[in-house]
């Protein structure tokens, strides 16, 4: 099966310019959940959706960021306007149904630069 | 709230010799523990996970992990390094009954093996 697919691996961007950022998760993973990898703060939540509804953006840092899920199986991160310390690596992960001790599946992350 | 702390940033070992990754959980209820690797430039991928079944919890790679209430820690250990276990290791917490789906991670353990 494949896994958790996202797009693009790697972006490069100038500041200012808009970032989109999809991913595609496991077929039947009712959740999908947006993380965000930086060397100083670690892997941080920023949104996790359910059944395609976004429960908790909490984690958003601001509102140049959004995070929208169409249908089950695509889902988009996006940042405008792009800015330096926007550069992270982002990680788009699934899980299916279920409560307790459930695995979450990650994808290989998009690995993004503002410059 | 639930957190989970590592207690060490850098682990050096020698191949061969036994590995032992720290991490101590603070939840409100009974929690699943997860210990998450990530290899350079990859995604995060599933080492183990306990969700309140048996206490010693067998993982990949040759990887276990014993869950202790009493102590509320959750150490990772493997009796023999290979060189290929120089990762970056995650230990992480998922407390279903405050409602939030998501997982919340340790800051990371790394994994150094000499030859």
């Amino acid at each position: 099966d494949a896994g958790v697919i996202q797009s693009p691996r790697h972006e490069v961007t100038e500041m200012g310019q808009e970032v989109t950022l999809r991913c595609k998760p496991i077929s039947g993973h009712d959740y999908l959940f947006w993380y965000r990898q930086t060397m100083m703060r670690g892997l941080e939540l920023l949104i996790y959706f359910n059944n395609n509804v976004p429960i908790d953006d909490s984690g958003m840092p601001e509102d140049r960021f959004s995070a929208k899920m169409p249908n089950a199986s695509f889902s988009t991160l996006k940042i405008q306007p792009s800015e330096p310390r926007d550069s992270a690596v982002y990680f788009c992960a699934s899980s299916p149904k279920g409560l307790v001790g459930n695995t979450i599946y990650f994808g290989e992350g998009s690995w993004l630069t503002v410059v | 709230a639930q957190s989970v702390t590592q207690l060490d940033s850098h682990v050096s070992v020698s191949e061969g010799t036994p590995v032992l990754l720290r991490c101590n959980y603070s939840s409100s209820y009974s929690p699943s523990l997860f210990w998450y690797v990530q290899h350079p430039n990859k995604g995060l991928q599933l080492l183990l996970k306990y969700t309140s079944a048996a206490t010693l919890v067998k993982g990949i790679n040759g990887f276990e992990a014993e869950f202790k209430k009493s102590e509320t820690s959750f150490h990772l250990t493997k009796p023999s390094a290979h060189m290929s276990d120089a990762a970056e290791y995650f230990c992480v917490v998922s407390d279903m009954r405050t409602g939030r789906r998501a997982l919340t991670f340790g800051s990371g353990t790394r994994l150094q093996v000499q030859p």
